[in-house]
């Protein structure tokens, strides 16, 4: 079974501090995804990356930044978290096979900035 | 960029009692995903169509994909409690492997 983990499942966070989410999947996929969940807003792409050190912006990338310097981890980074910051994030990854490009889900992180 | 609209919103029902949830785009799809959600944790892969009019089941679950590739049905049969969370949809954007999603059905089966 393919198995993704996030490092935290509850995180509480001071406004400007660095945080540091951290997802890993031990399936040797290449692509992995950040997302963040929202009440009304579904899933939202943050970043994702096809490759080890190769990272594309999604959707929503503004206050965050992303580290891929192995296959198996992703890092998102909040440089300086604010209360806005506060939501659900889950880490994903994906392997291209025949077409499919179905992905498998971490736990999720729920963080609060105060 | 790619809408997909889920509906309902939000479902409650009594167990044994059948439901559909829609998920209709503005554009072709390619690629529908149905995925469920337990309330707090992470989202599990139930099924992908591709084909127009395809049609697949997993256990009490059926998910279709109509002929012209715009809207999937996902229907439970005999509902029961373990079937609560969060239903969502996700269907890729022309040639690209990022999904797009669904803002999701809250599901909620009453024993």
């Amino acid at each position: 079974d393919v198995k993704v983990t996030q490092s935290s499942r509850y995180l509480v966070k001071r406004t400007g501090e660095k945080v540091f989410l951290e997802c890993v999947q031990d399936m040797d996929h290449e692509n992995m995804f950040w997302y963040r969940q929202d009440p009304g807003l579904g899933l939202r792409l943050i970043y994702f990356s096809y490759d080890v050190k190769m990272k594309e912006k999604g959707d929503i990338p503004e206050g965050y930044s992303v580290s891929r310097e192995k296959k198996e981890r992703f890092s998102l980074i909040l440089e300086s978290a604010s209360t806005n910051q506060t939501s659900m994030y889950l880490c994903a990854s994906s392997v291209p096979t025949s077409g499919h490009h179905e992905q498998y889900f971490g736990p999720g992180t729920r963080l609060t900035v105060t | 960029s790619q809408e997909l609209e889920q509906s309902p919103q939000s479902l409650i029902v009594q167990e044994g009692k059948n439901l559909t949830i829609n998920c209709t785009s503005s554009k072709t799809l390619y690629g529908l995903y149905w995925y469920k959600q337990k309330y707090g944790e992470g989202l599990i892969f139930l099924m992908m169509l591709q084909k127009g009019g395809e049609e697949k089941s997993h256990e009490k679950i059926t998910a279709k994909l109509d002929e012209k590739k715009q809207q999937s049905s996902l229907h439970i049969t005999a509902s029961q409690p373990s079937h609560a969370g969060i239903y969502l949809c996700g269907a890729r954007k022309g040639g690209s492997y990022i999904p797009t999603f669904g803002r999701g059905t809250s599901l909620i089966v009453h024993p």
